[in-house]
């Protein structure tokens, strides 16, 4: 299995303009999570799912953030409109069973908001 | 709320051990984790033990759990250069949830 596959790798967009990250999950993995790593906070577990529905969302920080799971292999975190302040980088993550089971990490997206 | 705590830095010399110690204040009855997250990369499970367990060894790692104190460390017997990352531990605590703690950059000096 190629693991949990992010995209982009590396993000660079202005202030105001809406952003998609993307994530493929481990096949067979039922909990997908969403972290946000900066230097200031450490990691932040925004958002996960466990059968493609969303189960916790609180860790999202504004309504800007939205995050959806149309089907076990495909989710997307979006950021519309996006602030210099969400410079960081963007970590998905899944698990075969719940929020506390081993997660493999994606190599993540780094996000930079000018 | 639910807190875990980690020292941010720690050097050592190669062929030293590298003891990182992690505290927390709640966790469910599972597993607890430690990751190693290095240069550029997402973060990799790199052990685990379980709660009812005090000691876990695999190969060059000792993982050490105080559950009345609640206290986890790793521990890295001779310690290479290509262990120097960031490690987290991570937590467990009612309701499901993993918290990490902020990480340990761990510095291998030859």
């Amino acid at each position: 299995d190629a693991g949990v596959i992010q995209s982009p790798r590396h993000e660079v967009t202005e202030m105001g303009q809406e952003v998609t990250l993307r994530c493929k999950p481990i096949s067979g993995h039922n909990s997908l999570f969403w972290y946000r790593q900066t230097m200031m906070r450490g990691l932040e577990l925004l958002i996960y799912f466990n059968n493609n529905v969303p189960i916790d969302d609180s860790g999202m920080p504004e309504d800007r953030f939205s995050a959806k799971m149309p089907n076990a292999s495909f989710s997307t975190l979006k950021i519309q409109p996006s602030e210099p302040r969400d410079s960081a980088v963007y970590f998905c993550a899944s698990s075969l069973g719940g929020s506390n089971e081993k997660l493999f990490f994606g190599s993540g997206t780094q996000l930079s908001v000018l | 709320g639910e807190d875990v705590e980690q020292s941010l830095f720690l050097s050592v010399r190669e062929g030293d051990s590298s003891v990182i110690n992690c505290t927390y204040t709640d966790s469910s009855s599972t597993y607890l984790y430690w990751y190693k997250q290095e240069p550029g990369a997402g973060l990799q499970l790199l052990t685990y033990i379980f709660s009812n367990m005090d000691m876990k060894q695999d190969q060059r790692l000792t993982v050490l759990l105080n559950k009345k104190d609640k206290h986890l460390s790793l521990r890295i017997a001779d310690t290479q250069t290509g262990d120097s990352a960031i490690y987290f531990c991570a937590v467990p605590i009612q309701g499901g949830k993993l918290i990490f703690g902020q990480g340990t950059e761990l510095s291998v000096k030859p």
